[in-house]
């Protein structure tokens, strides 16, 4: 049973760059979150994503971007890369279902450094 | 951006020791939830908690459920080696799947 795989682990990228993450939920799961985590921080909602629609969204600029693909595969673009920009994004999965008790369930990261 | 409160912020403890780490929130949650983070990998699930006063159990592991809706506690008996890492406190409002995550608890533990 594959869990959620994020690619890709690495990425270096300079001030003004676009970069685009991705990510593979769960088995069986259908709903995607992204999440922004800084160094020594807790991780910070980005968006979520089911349906291929922007269902709900963290307090992020607009250029913070995502799609969601029918195979509920998604990603997160990021345009006109700033400094602070640079962290662990993580995508966490889960099933949307009618039953609230859906805990989410995380991916190991991309790591994305800005020089 | 909205964090939990989390205590404390780091511990440094003997290999066979019990630990206690807690979490409080200035609004309700609905659901709460205790993950592990080692370095370079993303958070682990250790209990999700669904209830006001609930107490669950994995393995060394405890958590509660705060009565108030405000607040979350997790024990780990008997410490080992392995249990070194951050560990973070989650919940989510009422309608909605947005995690809000703590500040972190970086347990280190000794032989």
């Amino acid at each position: 049973d594959a869990g959620v795989t994020q690619s890709p682990t690495h990425l270096i990228k300079t001030r003004g760059q676009q970069v685009t993450l991705r990510c593979s939920p769960k088995s069986g799961h259908d709903t995607v979150s992204w999440y922004q985590q800084a160094l020594g921080q807790g991780p910070q909602f980005i968006f979520q994503y089911y349906e291929e629609e922007e269902r709900q969204r963290g307090n992020f600029p607009d250029r913070f971007s995502g799609h969601q693909f029918p195979n509920y595969s998604s990603e997160l673009n990021v345009n006109a890369l700033l400094l602070g920009d640079s962290a662990l994004y993580l995508c966490a999965s889960s099933w949307w279902g009618t039953d609230d008790n859906q805990p989410q369930h995380f991916g190991d990261g991309t790591r994305l450094s800005i020089l | 951006g909205q964090q939990l409160n989390q205590s404390p912020q780091s511990m440094f403890i003997q290999e066979g020791e019990d630990v206690s780490m807690n979490c409080t929130s200035s609004s309700i949650f609905n659901t709460w939830l205790w993950y592990k983070q080692d370095p370079g990998e993303g958070p682990v699930l250790l209990i999700a908690l669904y209830k006001a006063g609930e107490l669950t159990s994995n393995g060394r592991l405890t958590a509660q459920f705060g009565i108030t809706r405000k607040d979350s506690f997790l024990n780990i008996s008997a410490s080992i080696p392995s249990d070194v890492g951050i560990y973070f406190c989650a919940g989510t409002s009422y309608n909605t799947d947005k995690l809000i995550f703590g500040t972190g608890t970086r347990l280190q533990v000794f032989p």
